[in-house]
């Protein structure tokens, strides 16, 4: 049980384009979703988090109209990165939790690796 | 002080020793943690979580809660090379947030 896939695991785009990446929870309805960003060498970085049907929370320094976030499902959450630039590029992996399970622990995808060109 | 520290290592052992991780916590209302294994190039993956103060064992791993010493750490028995990873103490922050350590580096040499 427990299980989160992100999709998709690897993308290359070009500077100045947008990225949509997807996190699905396929055997629990995850109440929240969180999204990450980790560089290498470095540890997890939260950027948001995202309760189904409402606004997600974002972090200090991290900028709400470069990182779109819909929650739309119990699901389904997407991160999109809006114009991206190669200073982006980093591994996006998102985590959920809920739906009977222990509030606080948070089950992880496999991440995506983006970079941008 | 940070909210969550580990040393970041390496920690290396033998193959077939006992791999011990440590973590300190700054949040004295903290109630649970949690400890991933990550490896290279991969998402963290849960190991096991603890709310109690005292042991709790699954496996080969053995977590331990010393919330008066506002410690918690990671026993790995039988050390294998497979175990060579990253691994993340983590403890809540909020609502449902999870505050991480920056993982202790684990290298088990055969």
């Amino acid at each position: 049980g427990a299980v989160v896939s992100q999709h998709p695991s690897r993308v290359i785009c070009k500077s100045g384009t947008s990225v949509k990446i997807e996190c699905r929870s396929l055997d629990f309805q995850a109440t929240t979703m969180f999204w990450y960003r980790q560089f290498p060498k470095q540890s997890l970085m939260l950027m948001a988090t995202s309760n189904e049907g409402s606004k997600a929370t974002y972090e200090q320094g991290v900028e709400k109209d470069k990182f779109l976030i819909n929650h739309a499902s119990l699901t389904l959450s997407t991160l999109t990165v809006t114009s991206a630039h190669p200073e982006d590029s980093s591994f996006y992996i998102c985590s959920a939790s809920g739906g009977g399970l222990s509030t606080d622990t948070q089950y992880f995808g496999p991440g995506t690796r983006l970079t941008v060109l | 002080q940070k909210e969550v520290e580990q040393n970041s290592g390496p920690l290396s052992v033998p193959e077939g020793a006992i791999a011990s991780l440590n973590c300190t916590y700054s949040d004295r209302g903290s109630q649970s943690f949690f400890w991933y294994r990550q490896y290279s190039g991969k998402s963290p993956e849960l190991i096991m979580f603890i709310y109690s103060n005292g042991d709790k064992e699954d496996g080969r791993f053995t977590a331990q809660l010393n919330k008066a010493s506002q410690y918690v750490s990671l026993l790995i028995r039988d050390s294998q090379p497979s175990d060579s990873a990253t691994y993340l103490c983590a403890a809540p922050r909020g609502y449902n947030k999870l505050i991480f350590g920056a993982g202790t580096r684990l290298a088990v040499h055969p």
